[in-house]
């Protein structure tokens, strides 16, 4: 099991130019979010998507759209990036049943948007 | 807006117990109490979390009030592997909502 996997790890980006953050999980989980972390600040939750089909905004969504394209994968799309979306996107899944139900989380990718 | 109230850094000494506090004092009776930890720049990882009862596992004790308007982490014998920011946070397990991290607390032991 890979677990969380992000891609790419690393990205720079000009100020206005558009990209796409993946996220994949292979543990069949139902729910899935998308953080980003500033430098020294805590996790802020930007979208998720409780089930296939369905999305919801966090406490960040503005500047950013998401896809849960499937079961695995949940996309993270920047239409004109800006230096404040400067940041480490963190990218976790939760089974969304009962149990310890923890969230899983990938690598992250790091973005700096001149 | 995080539902949980964290000091935002903690020294520990090597060895001794480190204990965590976080405030809850708005959670519902159907939310866990949830603690999560994040080592340098590295993906939080799920440490514990409770409901009403104190919790143990391989990686901590959680200690949950009686009225569950707050809680502590124990982490018996801190090591310097234990340095990292933990977070705890209040969900609905089985529910897959929102769910907020605060601040967290930056816990440092000193050797």
């Amino acid at each position: 099991n890979a677990g969380v996997t992000q891609t790419p790890k690393f990205q720079v980006l000009k100020t206005g130019q558009s990209m796409t953050l993946q996220c994949a999980q292979d543990m069949n989980h139902n729910s899935m979010y998308w953080y980003r972390q500033d430098p020294g600040m805590g996790l802020r939750l930007i979208y998720y998507s409780a089930s296939e089909g369905t999305t919801d905004k966090g406490e960040v969504p503005n500047g950013y759209n998401v896809s849960r394209l499937n079961k695995r994968e949940f996309s993270l799309r920047l239409e004109s990036a800006a230096p404040s979306q400067t940041s480490v996107y963190f990218c976790a899944s939760t089974a969304g049943t009962g149990g310890k139900n923890e969230q899983f989380f990938g690598p992250g990718t790091r973005l700096t948007v001149l | 807006d995080a539902k949980t109230t964290q000091p935002p850094s903690m020294d520990c000494a090597e060895g001794r117990a480190a204990n965590l506090p976080c405030n809850h004092s708005t959670i519902s009776g159907n939310e866990y109490v949830y603690w999560y930890r994040q080592i340098h720049s590295q993906g939080p990882q799920y440490i514990i979390h409770g409901l009403k009862n104190n919790e143990t596992n391989e990686m901590a004790s959680l200690i949950i009030t009686e009225d569950r308007k707050s809680s502590t982490l124990i982490l018996p014998h801190a090591t310097l592997r234990d340095t990292a920011v933990y977070y705890c946070i209040v969900r609905v397990a089985g529910v897959d909502d929102k769910i907020i991290f605060g601040k967290g607390t930056r816990l440092h032991i000193l050797p």
